[in-house]
């Protein structure tokens, strides 16, 4: 596709569902990003892949978070048990992952925690 | 104290005028990016840069690596930059993931 494509955009979630979010990079694009953006605050750093390799993992903030990017392209973030901390946009970002390429921003995700 | 901090929180401006957005920054970095979020989440990316300056159109970013500070300028101001502006730094050693400021909101009023 011409950009990053995420989906849904908006999704309202009961407190304790599980959610996923979708993100569709650029083609072509071998690395992937996943931040966190809470209300007023800059984004933050979730997960990384390089193709369907999950090389960085440090930013999830609890084994209720998983991601992953089983062929290389689209990826998927799961938010089990949510809950109200986890309302946040979520943002995909992808680039060509050669070191120091721009990055890409998908329209983010704005998940709410009821 | 984060890593990367921007000044001002908030400004707000009469069209026309000159604005400035600083960035300053405390690790070591391989590059910088001036990024720009509209209402509705969507991250656009102005410039990326290493060194020197940068000029695109109206836009005009600076960046001094010994003092490790950035600044993004806009000349004649219009109603349409009102906009949440973001620097993020990929620091060294790093996966290409970027750590980001908390933004500067601008409004510019007609």
């Amino acid at each position: 596709g011409a950009g990053v494509s995420q989906s849904p955009r908006y999704k309202v979630a009961k407190r304790g569902q599980d959610v996923a979010l979708r993100c569709d990079p650029i083609s072509g694009h071998v690395s992937l990003f996943w931040y966190q953006q809470a209300l007023g605050q800059g984004p933050e750093f979730l997960t990384y892949f390089q193709n369907e390799a999950q090389l960085d993992k440090s930013g999830l903030p609890s084994d209720r978070f998983f991601a992953e990017r089983p062929e290389g392209s689209v990826s998927t973030l799961k938010i089990q048990r949510t809950q109200q901390e986890d309302s946040a946009v979520y943002l995909c970002a992808s680039s060509l992952g050669s070191p120091g390429t721009e990055a890409f921003f998908g329209q983010g995700t704005r998940l709410t925690v009821v | 104290k984060n890593e990367v901090e921007q000044s001002p929180q908030n400004l707000t401006a009469q069209e026309g005028e000159f604005i400035t957005i600083n960035c300053s920054y405390s690790v070591g970095i391989s590059a910088l990016h001036w990024l720009q979020q509209h209402p509705g989440g969507g991250i656009v990316s102005l410039f990326m840069l290493s060194s020197g300056k940068k000029k695109h159109g109206r836009l005009i970013a600076t960046i001094n690596i010994q003092e490790k500070h950035s600044s993004l300028h806009i000349t004649a101001s219009h109603p349409r930059d009102s906009a949440v502006y973001i620097c993020a730094v990929r620091s060294w050693g790093n996966t290409d993931k970027l750590i980001f400021g908390t933004g500067t909101r601008l409004q510019v009023f007609p």
